[in-house]
């Protein structure tokens, strides 16, 4: 069975300081890994992914992660927060096989403090 | 590109009732997946449809059932609604033969159980 852990479900940070956001996985297969980040009364937006290429994923807004297989983790970053980052954020894994859908965390709640 | 669409974004049923949620998928899409994200959770996995065929089905009741159309648009019919049914709901979307299986959400109906 396939899973992911967010650890901390508030996250608070200045505006222009480093963003770090965990999630731990679960699988016992290799995994396709996922961030998704959630606006207010809106549906998710995908972050990024790793899909077993690069280790570390470049996505939009300045946000990357890193798949460390040894640690089970693939914790997101961004070097400097902006006052539009506050969001909701979402860890996720999925197979390649089957139905493929998407196994969520929890979620962390990122404030940015001006 | 029109992206995936959702209606209606608000609805209140009272316990007992019956419920149908519509989703279009974004052009190209032949793959429909539906999520049900509770208030302050990570969204979980109900069931998905390729090519008008149920294609997995996660840990929901048979009276959460769904269709998918020949033009790949869906509905989400929840009956004998409960109070803990009330949620957002999120339909995604992802493209035929797309190996990473990145899915594509649109904006959710928040549903009301009273």
């Amino acid at each position: 069975a396939q899973s992911v852990t967010q650890l901390g479900s508030h996250v608070s940070v200045s505006e222009g300081a480093l963003v770090l956001l965990r999630c731990n996985y679960s699988s016992s297969v290799p995994p396709y890994l996922f961030w998704y980040v959630q606006y207010p009364n809106q549906g998710l937006q995908l972050l990024l992914k790793y899909t077993s290429a690069a280790t570390l994923v470049k996505g939009i807004n300045g946000f990357e992660a890193e798949f460390k297989k040894s640690e089970t983790s693939f914790h997101l970053t961004k070097p400097s927060a902006h006052m539009s980052d506050a969001a909701e954020y979402f860890c996720a894994v999925t197979l390649k096989t089957g139905a493929n859908n998407l196994f969520f965390g929890t979620g962390t709640r990122l404030t940015v403090i001006p | 590109e029109t992206g995936v669409t959702q209606s209606p974004t608000h609805l209140i049923k009272t316990r007992g009732q019956q419920v149908t949620l519509r989703c279009s998928s974004q052009s190209g899409h032949n793959t429909v997946s539906w999520y049900q994200q509770a208030l302050g959770q990570g969204p979980q996995f109900i069931f998905q449809y390729y090519r008008e065929e149920e294609n997995g089905r996660g840990n929901f009741p048979p009276r959460f059932s769904g269709l998918q159309f020949p033009n790949y648009s869906s509905e989400l019919n929840v009956n004998a609604l409960e109070l803990d049914d009330s949620a957002l709901y999120l339909c995604a979307s992802s493209p035929t033969g797309l190996a990473v299986n990145e899915q594509f959400f649109g904006p959710g109906t928040r549903l009301t159980v009273l």
